[in-house]
């Protein structure tokens, strides 16, 4: 069983910018978790989509966004990027429980110049 | 809301030693404590994991062990080998809710050959 795919692996954007960052599930798991990591302040939670819903939020601005996809997959935005962006953008699937066990996919690094 | 503190953020042992890893958290209404690993380049892959209703639980060389009255979960790594060589997180929930994870700081564990 093929595990949580994220595409780009890798990203370099200025101030100011917009992103998409995609993220693909395990074939079955219904529930999408995104997660901000930096050595400052470790896995922070973002968002969760289930069934196409945003079912839980995290303390971030409203310039970090998502949405769900009737195939389960699923985007995040990040619109007007500041430099403290700059971060592994993890996604993670489970099942259909946020405490369900949770399989990350390998990140996306996003550098913000 | 739930703050899960995690000791020591750095710790180097010599092949063939234990380790222990431990977190406390702050909300008496989590009951599930998942042990995370992640590697360079990779994702946080879920190593054991913990629900209120017991005490310890092993897996192989790898034990957790869990204290709700004093709110503190361990990690417990016997027979250290250098492939057991990267960063640890533990993170604290309340399960049946569906309430996202709280991740502690990490451990970043090296074991010498």
């Amino acid at each position: 069983k093929a595990g949580v795919t994220q595409t780009p692996r890798y990203l370099i954007k200025t101030r100011g910018q917009q992103v998409t960052l995609s993220c693909s599930p395990i074939s079955g798991h219904r529930s999408v978790s995104w997660y901000q990591q930096t050595p400052g302040q470790g896995l922070q939670f973002l968002f969760e989509y289930f069934s196409e819903t945003q079912r839980n939020k995290g303390n971030f601005p409203g310039r970090f966004s998502g949405r769900q996809f009737s195939n389960s997959r699923s985007e995040m935005n990040v619109s007007t990027l500041e430099l403290g962006d700059s971060a592994l953008y993890l996604c993670a699937s489970s099942l259909v429980l946020i405490t369900d066990t949770q399989y990350f996919g390998p990140g996306t690094r996003l550098t913000v110049l | 809301g739930e703050n899960v503190e995690q000791h020591p953020s750095t710790l180097s042992v010599q092949e063939g030693d234990s380790a222990v890893i431990k977190c406390t958290y702050s909300d008496s209404a989590s009951n599930y404590f998942p042990w995370y690993k992640q590697e360079l380049g990779k994702g946080p892959q879920l190593i054991i994991d913990i629900r209120s209703n017991v005490g310890e639980k092993k897996d192989q060389r790898i034990a957790v062990t869990l204290n709700k009255t004093a709110k503190h979960f361990s990690l417990h790594i016997t027979e250290t080998q250098p492939e057991d060589s990267a960063v640890y997180f533990c993170a604290a929930s309340r399960g049946s809710g569906n309430t996202p994870l709280v991740f502690g700081k990490g451990t970043r564990l090296s074991v010498i050959a």
